[in-house]
């Protein structure tokens, strides 16, 4: 299994909503990441987690709290979202201490804030 | 701090054209290079991952080069077809080698391929 599954792949949620993104992966990949994407802008990294820990985060807004359940899972928790948080969520995962393999994306969940 | 720029941001070619989509990159303690394939409200599909020692990388009709004492990576597509309209990104990768790291994207180059 070569792929990063995420799901739901499109969300309608209120401002006053709470939320969940999932992604998971079955490569054996110890690091995973959420990226957000805008229309027309490449990816921006928001988190990530290295056998399980959150290594990285990109000075996030608090309302979205991320976790990592276990080595194959990464969920992305949303909570009293902002209308500019529309956005295509890209979850990835790659090897650790191997830098000859890439990073692998899921084909990204579209969320929509009403 | 890393910058990645991609030349051109937009291109359309006729289908047959061999085209070139260039990336470029300000710091060259890079471990690797990677090249996307992006489709309109789709996830991010690899099509080449570039070592930092390495000089190229060939699939299919893709060929991607990396000069890194430059700073520069091209994408070579041979033959191009209509299949082959999409949004192509480059990343670097840099970062503690033991916690993942980062992935920093240029803006892209959105290729039509016509008819």
């Amino acid at each position: 299994d070569t792929e990063v599954t995420q799901t739901p792949k499109h969300l309608v949620m209120g401002m006053t909503n709470k939320k969940s993104l999932k992604c998971e992966q079955h490569m054996g990949h110890r690091a995973m990441y959420w990226y957000k994407q805008k229309a027309k802008k490449p990816p921006e990294l928001m988190f990530v987690y290295s056998y399980e820990k959150l290594s990285i985060n990109e000075s996030v807004p608090s309302r979205f709290s991320p976790e990592c359940p276990n080595s194959s899972l990464l969920n992305l928790h949303l909570h009293a979202l902002q209308p500019e948080d529309s956005a295509l969520y890209l979850c990835a995962s790659s090897q650790l201490g191997q830098i000859s393999y890439g990073y692998t994306f899921g084909s990204g969940t579209r969320l929509t804030v009403v | 701090k890393q910058e990645v720029t991609q030349i051109p941001a937009a291109l359309s070619v006729p289908e047959g054209e061999n085209l070139v989509l260039n990336c470029s990159f300000t710091d060259s303690a890079i471990y690797n290079l990677q090249w996307f394939r992006q489709d309109p409200g789709k996830g991010l599909t690899s099509l080449l991952l570039i070592q930092s020692s390495q000089r190229e990388q060939t699939s299919g009709r893709l060929n991607a080069s990396l000069d890194k004492s430059s700073g520069r990576s091209t994408l070579y597509i041979a033959a191009s077809q209509p299949g082959d309209s999409a949004t192509y990104l480059c990343a670097v990768r840099r970062g503690i080698y033991n916690q993942g790291g980062k992935l920093i994207f240029g803006q892209g180059t959105e290729l039509s391929v016509k008819p």
